[in-house]
């Protein structure tokens, strides 16, 4: 299994501003995956992380508004940039020890005012 | 495009009662299925994976099953306890290559005392 550390596990911002949200593994993963929890639905990728790569991301989702740094094999970084209050959801760091099982961190929740 | 419906939404049963989850997905052809359960501000914790290839898994109270001919999965629980009382998500994996999971909207479980 791994273990995944987030910060922040919540904020709540103004409009207009940024967020960088920290993934943390205690095991180097070749990709790590950022996901959206918007309220009431189900998770949607954003985007995966290969180290040393640039981020691949999922249709509806552009660099631009979530820039994504891999400086290693067992850290990300999510930035949810110019922030509405659309913005507000949970996001989810997650890992997959090969196509298997996927682990999740404990999210950090997202209010923008 | 795969689409993962979980079936009901939320559900309330008293302590010490059985119940079963219900996960159907749209598209056969997947690699893995995997539950887990979300607790507030603790993220997915994994519960159970199947592989295609299997039938079942169980590990404690819980046992999950797979149909994968007829897009169904469900997830059995035991002699339930107020601790079970989460929100429930079936997650789809569609191939080998892929690491890529889609989520259902999850089932909301209260379990009463």
């Amino acid at each position: 299994s791994a273990v995944i550390s987030q910060k922040p596990s919540r904020d709540i911002c103004q409009r207009g501003t940024s967020l960088t949200i920290q993934c943390q593994v205690d095991s180097q993963v070749t990709m790590m995956f950022w996901y959206r929890q918007q309220p009431g639905q189900s998770l949607t990728l954003i985007a995966t992380a290969n180290q040393g790569s640039e981020a691949t991301y999922e249709s509806g989702f552009v660099i631009d508004k979530f820039p994504i740094s891999r400086p290693n094999l067992t850290f990300s970084t999510l930035t949810v940039s110019n922030m509405s209050p659309e913005d507000s959801s949970i996001y989810l760091c997650s890992v997959g020890l090969g196509p298997t099982e996927a682990f999740f961190g404990q999210g950090t929740r997202l209010t923008v005012v | 495009k795969q689409e993962v419906t979980q079936i009901p939404a939320a559900l309330s049963v008293p302590e010490g009662e059985n119940l079963v989850l219900n996960c159907s997905f749209t598209d056969s052809a997947i690699y893995n299925l995997q539950w887990f359960r979300q607790d507030p501000g603790k993220g997915l914790t994994s519960l159970l994976l199947i592989q295609s290839s299997q039938r079942e898994q169980t590990s404690g109270r819980l046992n999950a099953s797979l149909d994968k001919s007829s897009g169904r999965s469900t997830l059995y629980i035991a002699a339930s306890q107020p601790g079970d009382s989460a929100t429930y998500l079936c997650a789809v994996r569609t191939g080998a290559g892929s690491y890529q999971l889609t989520f259902g909207k999850g089932t909301k479980l209260s379990v009463i005392p």
